[in-house]
């Protein structure tokens, strides 16, 4: 069972460098989450998906962009990296109905120097 | 704004003592209640998940309990062991607007052989 994985595990970035983050799960959920946790902090949103196409901002959504292409897949791309973004960055997903749980990924630590 | 919130910020007991986390929130307006436990570097482990409608949930040494109108929920250990050292988190799932969970800032536990 994979669950949710996300790629890369740590990534180091110079300012105004992009890259994507990737994100896969194989629970056929139609609800996929980017959040990023800082120290001390609880997590923050990102941008999520309720399904194929569909993506929306949350609470952070500033310099990062989603795409939900397939249900299986939920990238986040940073396009014009900033030490702002420094954090690790955590994918989750569940399923339509409310009352169920979400899974996570292992997270991606990144730095931007 | 729904607010959560987390109680201490970090605890340490000796082994074998039974032990209560606490989660509190400002909006009664829940779906569910969801307690997570994350080791450093780590993503986040689903341990238990209280609908709206339920008072409690066990799962081995684990009671969450919930008290929308009072606006809480405490996680019970019991006969706490070193593995049980994490940080564990509590979120809540707001019936406004989006589908998200919001997040407290956890309880950093670390059990004492």
């Amino acid at each position: 069972n994979a669950g949710v994985t996300q790629t890369p595990k740590f990534r180091i970035l110079k300012i105004g460098q992009s890259m994507t983050l990737q994100c896969t799960q194989d629970m056929n959920h139609n609800y996929m989450y980017w959040y990023r946790q800082d120290p001390g902090m609880g997590l923050k949103l990102i941008y999520y998906s309720v399904g194929a196409g569909i993506t929306d901002k949350g609470e952070v959504p500033n310099g990062y962009n989603v795409s939900r292409s397939t249900t299986e897949d939920f990238p986040l791309r940073l396009e014009l990296a900033a030490p702002s973004q420094t954090s690790v960055y955590f994918c989750a997903s569940n399923r339509q109905e409310m009352n169920t749980e979400a899974f996570f990924g292992q997270g991606t630590r990144l730095t931007v120097v | 704004k729904q607010e959560v919130t987390q109680i201490p910020a970090a605890l340490s007991v000796p082994e074998g003592e039974n032990l209560v986390l606490n989660c509190s929130f400002t909006d009664s307006a829940i779906y569910n209640l969801q307690w997570f436990r994350q080791d450093p570097g780590k993503g986040l482990t689903s341990l238990l998940l209280i609908q709206s409608s339920q008072r409690e949930q066990t799962s081995g040494r684990l009671n969450a309990s919930l008290d929308k109108s009072s606006g809480r929920s405490t996680l019970y250990i019991a006969a706490s062991q070193p593995g049980d050292s994490a940080t564990y988190l509590c979120a809540v799932r707001p019936f406004s607007g989006t589908y998200k969970y919001i997040f407290g800032t956890g309880t950093r536990l670390k059990v004492l052989a």
